[in-house]
């Protein structure tokens, strides 16, 4: 079974700044993948970033980087130039081996950007 | 391109009614779908899966039930609602694969009052 554990409630940062969401795992599965979702008010789920287990690399999409620390079993997500409409809840998710399985969701973390 | 849709968007129902929130998807075949319902606040909690007709996984044991009739149709169902059922209903897809994210409708708010 896969659990994913986000402690930050809630979070502010300063437009333009860089935030750091945390997000911690645990599985027995020797292969993953991770997952960060965006939810603005309107309740849309809005994927953005999908880091593998085995690979070498942190993953990026824009402004938004994957922060892979495997030993650690963390996965936090980096936003870089912080824009007020960043401001969101944000999910961190993981699938365990088999390709069928569902995403298994954190509890999430509220972000407000202020001007 | 493949699109999700899930409707009615929202939906207040009284104790004691049925329910039914449908979800389609277009421009694949065979994709696994998913039902998860949001509590206001909290994270999304699985509720049914299916990787092909016919075949539903149930992950909490509840009042609701689903089906797969066709290959990209999902159905969210209960006999009785009850006022623990109120909550954001999420539709979601993903084909096979370790890395597939799963593509999100824009979900159903239901309040049982």
């Amino acid at each position: 079974a896969q659990k994913i554990t986000q402690t930050q409630p809630g979070m502010f940062v300063q437009e333009k700044e860089a935030v750091t969401l945390d997000c911690t795992y645990d599985t027995s599965d020797p292969s993953y993948g991770l997952f960060w979702y965006k939810q603005p008010s309107s309740g849309e789920m809005i994927f953005l970033i999908y880091q593998g287990s085995y690979d070498q690399q942190n993953a990026t999409e824009g402004r938004y980087s994957l922060n892979f620390q495997k030993a650690r079993k963390s996965a936090n997500l980096v936003i870089s130039a912080s824009q007020l409409g960043d401001s969101a809840m944000y999910f961190c998710a993981m699938r365990g081996t088999v390709g069928n399985t569902p995403l298994v969701f954190g509890k999430g973390t509220r972000l407000s950007v202020i001007a | 391109s493949q699109t999700i849709h899930q409707w009615p968007a929202t939906l207040v129902q009284p104790v004691g009614s049925p329910l039914s929130l449908e979800c389609t998807v277009e421009g694949t075949s065979n994709p696994n779908l998913y039902w998860y319902r949001q509590a206001a606040g909290r994270g999304l909690q699985l509720l049914f899966y299916s990787v092909g007709i016919g075949q539903i996984s149930s992950e909490v044991p509840q009042n609701l039930s689903a089906s797969r009739p066709q290959d990209r149709q999902f159905i969210l169902s209960s006999k009785k609602l009850l006022l623990s059922d109120s909550g954001f209903y999420l539709c979601a897809w993903s084909p096979m694969g370790l890395g597939s994210p799963l593509h999100f409708g824009n979900g159903t708010r239901l309040t049982v009052t």
